[in-house]
């Protein structure tokens, strides 16, 4: 696609069920990054891939959370027995290689709005 | 640890007239990449401008100018001739050269009044 897609863009869920939210980064980005946006809060980094490297998972707020990212592409969020504290928007943005002209610019997703109830 | 910090949770200005949105930053290292990122309503965000750390001539992307002050650890963004498009959430954001993680600020919304 054309850019970062994330899936759905709206979730509510009951507290203590688990969700799962997706991002298909941009064909060809090596680097994908999950972020959380909260009311006030600015965008509280969660984790990022680098290509084949291990994921930098220092942003992970609780061990309810893991995401992966399969094949180099596409990642997928997981939060078990949602908490109503997780309620937030979940951007995912990728990047090429960071190098150049291009190193840095992240290009992000729409989001998906969690509600827990 | 890297941290980045935007004292002004809100501003407002006139359409027309220039305002600047301040962000400071601190850090141990020399080599470093610092950004300003838009978030209009619709919610998706933007890349506005980059500064490179080594560099010391400040960015400038049209209306959208850069005062980068490294011994202060300071990156303030000014817009010129604000328009209302320019309304939205503006975020500072850090990535040293040797990682590849991006940490951002908790933003400024700026308000465009007609």
């Amino acid at each position: 696609g054309a850019g970062v897609s994330q899936s759905p863009s709206n979730k509510v869920t009951e507290k203590g069920k688990d969700v799962e939210l997706r991002c298909d980064p941009i064909s060809g980005h090596t680097a994908l990054y999950w972020y959380r946006q909260s009311l006030g809060q600015g965008l509280e980094f969660l984790i990022y891939f680098q290509g084949n490297s291990a994921p930098d998972k220092s942003g992970l707020p609780s061990d309810r959370f893991s995401a992966e990212r399969t094949g180099g592409s596409v990642s997928t969020l997981t939060i078990q027995r949602t908490q109503q504290e997780d309620s937030a928007v979940y951007l995912c943005a990728s990047s090429p290689k960071f190098h150049g002209s291009s190193a840095g610019e992240l290009f992000f997703g729409e989001g998906s709005r969690l509600t827990v109830l | 640890a890297q941290t980045v910090t935007q004292s002004q949770p809100e501003m407002s200005v006139q359409e027309a007239e220039t305002v600047t949105l301040s962000c400071t930053y601190d850090t141990s290292e020399s080599d470093y990449y610092l950004f300003w990122y838009k978030q209009p309503p619709s919610r998706q965000m933007i890349l506005v401008i980059r500064q490179e750390a080594y560099k010391q001539q400040n960015a400038t992307e049209n209306r959208f100018s850069v005062n980068f002050q490294k011994a202060a650890k300071s990156f303030s963004l000014k817009i010129s001739d604000s328009q209302l498009g320019d309304a939205a959430m503006y975020f500072c954001a850090y990535r040293s050269a040797s990682s590849d993680k991006i940490i951002f600020g908790k933003g400024t919304r700026l308000h465009i009044l007609p």
